[in-house]
């Protein structure tokens, strides 16, 4: 079955700083990846993906960036601010219909220190 | 993006009684609901995955006498914790696709499950 390995598994940055969060897979047959934010007693909630055909895809201060050669992909965040701060998950799935299993990576505790 | 709803959002009971948590898609039919427990500061693991009008299907060491899932409607699973131990308090929380073929995934806001 699928692994994802996520890190780091913390990450501590200054407001207005760049923070990126990296992410394996090991199933070449995986071809959408989510991120997820998941603030604290919240659900997980969706804020970019990325599918295999695709290299890089940004929205505004968010990007995601996908190796399928190397099997990994990452978020950027951008300009950070307080709100950023959160537990963020990446994910990795095989594509051709909805009935298909996520598999998580352990999650990656940010702080953004004003 | 779609919406899921969850109730009730935080239950406490005692050991030995069972627990229903509702998982509702507001504005879609979904036909597939997918059941995950988080336990703190840890990621979170796939229970079994609802389908409509048939059997739920269980992860590897997940007791299905333990965790009841029925999926009525096309916007409403259920997962009833019976039975209830301590062990069993963590915080659950369901996704749906928004539709057939979809690749995304939506999230409801989660249950939280203390058993004393």
């Amino acid at each position: 079955g699928e692994n994802v390995e996520q890190h780091p598994s913390t990450l501590s940055v200054q407001e207005g700083d760049s923070a990126v969060i990296k992410c394996t897979y090991s199933d070449s047959a995986s071809n959408y990846f989510p991120w997820y934010k998941q603030e604290l007693g919240k659900g997980p909630q969706l804020i970019i993906d990325i599918r295999s055909n695709v290299g890089e895809k940004k929205d505004q201060r968010i990007a995601v960036t996908l190796n399928k050669t190397a099997k990994h992909f990452s978020l950027h965040i951008t300009e950070t601010q307080p709100e950023d701060s959160a537990v963020y998950f990446c994910a990795a799935r095989p594509g051709g219909g909805s009935n298909y299993k996520l598999t998580f990576g352990k999650g990656t505790l940010l702080t953004v220190n004003p | 993006g779609a919406v899921v709803s969850q109730h009730p959002s935080w239950v406490i009971c005692k050991s030995g009684t069972s627990v229903k948590i509702e998982c509702r898609s507001l504005d879609f039919q979904a036909t597939t609901m997918f059941w995950y427990r988080q336990f703190p500061k840890q990621s979170l693991m796939l229970m079994a995955t609802s389908n409509e009008g048939s059997k739920a299907t269980y992860e590897q060491g997940v007791e299905k006498d333990k965790f009841l899932i029925n999926h009525a409607s096309l916007t409403l699973s259920t997962l009833t914790v019976t039975s209830a131990h301590p062990e069993d308090s963590s915080f659950y929380i369901c996704s749906a696709p928004p539709g057939q073929g979809y690749n995304e995934q939506f999230f409801g806001p989660g249950t939280r499950l203390t058993v004393l």
